[in-house]
């Protein structure tokens, strides 16, 4: 299973756009990378899964270069609410047996 | 917007009893996970159920764990005899067969084992 790296931890102020990078050097020809948002004593919430290139949704983009090994969460004018942890894991696209590193502690300050 | 669900949201038990952990997946969802995360640890994947089986499994998930699937809607996880450091948060997932990416979890069971 690919390992990712995140920064522990990064601090905002509300309105701002933040962008979280993860490496996955090793990541596989198969794998797909997903981020996921976790408040405390919540179960982790599901933001956005990508393959190549960019994706967007309501909540956030997720940018991927062509050769895969990293890729950035955007998230647009945070807001306090978005203080929690964020996670970046890589693997299939069902979730089978992923792997959650320590994830970024996003602080988001007025 | 379909949601996973469990129950209890906090179980309390003590060391050497049996407890049963209960979680609804999501209606039209395939695979069913469960995780835990011990307080202030990372999330940890335990199990994961498809076709009425287990499909993976870590090492946390010895012969004191087992899963079932008992009537097509609820997915279970029985510990047989807990341990002070089954103590943790548990949470199941689910994900469907294709389309939607996934998995969505659920809100978690707090287990804490005195």
């Amino acid at each position: 299973l690919a390992k990712t790296t995140q920064p522990i931890s990064m601090d905002s102020y509300e309105g701002q756009e933040v962008n979280i990078t993860c490496s996955h050097n090793n990541i596989a020809t198969n794998d797909y990378i997903t981020w996921y948002q976790q408040f405390p004593s919540q179960g982790p919430r599901f933001i956005i899964q990508g393959y190549k290139t960019k994706v967007t949704n309501e909540v956030a983009s997720l940018f991927i270069p062509a050769d895969r090994k990293s890729s950035t969460l955007s998230l647009p004018r945070v807001s306090l609410s978005d203080t929690a942890v964020y996670y970046c894991l890589v693997g299939d696209p069902y979730g089978n047996k992923l792997v959650f590193g320590a994830g970024t502690i996003l602080r988001v300050k007025s | 917007e379909p949601e996973v669900t469990q129950t209890p949201s906090h179980q309390v038990t003590q060391m050497g009893q049996e407890v049963i952990l209960r979680c609804v997946p999501i209606s039209n969802h395939l695979y069913f996970y469960w995780y835990r995360q011990i307080l202030g640890q990372k999330v940890e994947f335990l199990v994961s159920f498809y076709n009425n089986e287990i499909s993976e499994k870590s090492e946390i998930f010895d012969d004191q764990f087992s899963v079932e699937r008992p009537d097509g809607s609820n997915f279970t996880l029985k510990i047989r005899s807990t341990k002070l450091e089954d103590s943790a948060m548990y949470f199941c997932a689910s994900s469907p067969l294709a389309g939607e990416p996934s998995p969505y979890f659920g809100p978690g069971t707090r287990l804490t084992v005195t």
